[in-house]
C-alpha cells in the first residue's frame, strides 16, 4: 500500500512550458485534490475531484486544468508556466466508500517541488 | 459556512516544556476536526483526528487535542516537547463531506 505518490520530486521549467504534474493513490478513495504551498504559507486549493469524470475549481485554479479519468488518477497540467507558479504542490486524497467511517481524513503525498524561471 | 482560525502564526517553547497550539472553529454540522505536521521540506502527517467518540483525543508522538464545543475549540497540547517536534502545525476542520477546511498554520519553534 504505497498511499499517495507524485512524480517528479522536483522539477524546473522555463517561462510558457508546460508539465503535468502526477498523482496516483491506491487507497480507492472517491476524493482528491490538489493543493499549492508558497514559502511560508499555508495550502492553497487548486482543483479537487469527487470521483471519476468529475472535477471543480478550488481556490486558485487559474493556470492549471486537471483530469481524472480513473479513481486512481489525477493528473494536474500546468500551461504556459509563470514564475507565480514557484510552488511546491500536493496532492491529497480521502474516503473509501468501501469502508464504514464516518470522519475521512486526508492522505497528502510527499510533494512537487516545481520552479519556473 | 465552515471557518477555522489558528490563534498563534508562531509558538517558541523551550525543549521540556508544554506545548499549546490554538486553534478554533466554526462550523454549521458536527465537525470533523484534524491536526496534521509538516516537518520542513516534508509532506504533511496526520497527527490525530477528532471523531466523536472520544473529546480527547490522543495521537502520535505525545500529543493530545481536546474537543470543547462550547468553546469551539480543538486545542493541540503535549507535555513536554522535544526539538524534533519543531514543524508547522496545521488545524483542518470538515463537515465530513468532501470539503476541508485548513488554518493558516502555526509554525512551533523548539529552544534548546
Amino acid at each position: 500500500n504505497a498511499g499517495v505518490t507524485q512524480t517528479p520530486k522536483f522539477r524546473i521549467l522555463k517561462i510558457g512550458q508546460s508539465m503535468t504534474l502526477q498523482c496516483t493513490q491506491d487507497m480507492n478513495h472517491n476524493y482528491m485534490y490538489w493543493y499549492r504551498q508558497d514559502p511560508g504559507m499555508g495550502l492553497k486549493l487548486i482543483y479537487y475531484s469527487v470521483g471519476a469524470g468529475i472535477t471543480d475549481k478550488g481556490e486558485v485554479p487559474n493556470g492549471y486544468n486537471v483530469s481524472r479519468s480513473t479513481t486512481e488518477d489525477f493528473p494536474l497540467r500546468l500551461e504556459l508556466a509563470a514564475p507565480s507558479q514557484t510552488s511546491v504542490y500536493f496532492c491529497a486524497s480521502s474516503w473509501n466508500p468501501l469502508e464504514d467511517k464516518p470522519y475521512n481524513e486526508q492522505f497528502f503525498g510527499p510533494g512537487t517541488r516545481l520552479t519556473v524561471l | 459556512a465552515q471557518s477555522v482560525t489558528q490563534l498563534d502564526s508562531h509558538v517558541s517553547v523551550s525543549e521540556g516544556t508544554p506545548v499549546l497550539l490554538r486553534c478554533n472553529y466554526s462550523s454549521s454540522y458536527s465537525p470533523s476536526l484534524f491536526w496534521y505536521v509538516q516537518h520542513p521540506n516534508k509532506g504533511l502527517q496526520l497527527l490525530l483526528k477528532y471523531t466523536s467518540a472520544a473529546t480527547l483525543v490522543k495521537g502520535i508522538n505525545g500529543f493530545e487535542a481536546e474537543f470543547k464545543k462550547s468553546e469551539t475549540s480543538f486545542h493541540l497540547t503535549k507535555p513536554s516537547a522535544h526539538m524534533s517536534d519543531a514543524a508547522e502545525y496545521f488545524c483542518v476542520v470538515s463537515s465530513g463531506t468532501y470539503k476541508y477546511i485548513f488554518g493558516t498554520g502555526t509554525r512551533l519553534k523548539v529552544l534548546a
